[in-house]
């Protein structure tokens, strides 16, 4: 059974920093690209950032760039967001999703609060 | 890069088909076969319902069908049910950054 479980959310305040783990089970973790979706409360899906399968390919979404790093480590089948200089607006449920053009598999999702 | 455009809400009465758009530019939805679509009901997870623009993944219903006409893709629920209710989806390969987009999301009401 494929599980994506992520973990490290909390709260934090402005210009702050977290580290967002998800630990992936139930399929080869080193044949997908993978995503971090993220939803505020009460609002929209919006695309954070995305790895290639050996981690060569980044992709970004423009209000993270400078700020968010995304990693992988295949041996461990884990996936990381790496978040700096965090802002109220980051303030979130952050997801890792299997996949690039679709996402079939998501994780529940960790929140992300950033407040003073 | 901007999110796809949605209408902010769609209903209809069970049994009833009804369209959600998504619309996007020449340089996503326009120029990429690559438009999926997610269900997502309150307090949950989003699913994935459509892919690739018009597949639907093992154990989705056949209700839900997609297409796409120029920079307009749309999701089809026909045999609307009370169990559709949620907020739907698009997302899109881009060809700018960030390489993906989401919809701004449709909320759909069984009436």
């Amino acid at each position: 059974e494929v599980q994506l479980v992520e973990s490290g959310g909390g709260l934090v305040q402005p210009g702050g920093s977290l580290r967002l783990s998800c630990a992936a089970s139930g399929f080869i973790f080193s044949n997908y690209w993978m995503t971090w979706v993220r939803q505020a409360p009460g609002k929209g899906l919006e695309w954070v950032a995305g790895i290639s399968q050996d981690g060569s390919e980044q992709s970004f979404v423009d209000s993270v760039k400078g700020r968010f790093t995304i990693s992988r480590d295949n041996a461990k089948s884990s996936l990381y967001l790496q978040m700096n200089s965090l802002r109220a607006d980051d303030t979130a449920f952050y997801y890792c999703a299997r996949g690039a053009g679709w996402y079939d598999y998501w994780g529940q999702g960790t929140l992300v609060t950033v407040s003073s | 890069q901007s999110a796809l455009t949605q209408p902010a809400s769609v209903s209809g009465s069970p049994g009833q088909s009804i369209t959600i758009s998504c619309t996007g530019t020449s340089s996503d939805v326009g120029a990429y076969d690559y438009v999926s679509w997610y269900q997502q009901h309150p307090g949950k997870v989003p699913k994935l319902v459509i892919y690739d623009v018009s597949i639907r993944p093992s154990g989705v219903s056949n209700r839900f069908s997609g297409s796409k006409s120029g920079n307009t893709a749309s999701l089809t629920i026909s045999g609307l049910q009370a169990e559709d209710e949620a907020d739907y989806y698009c997302n899109s390969y881009t060809s700018s950054s960030p390489r993906y987009v989401f919809g701004t999301g449709t909320k759909v009401t069984v009436l």
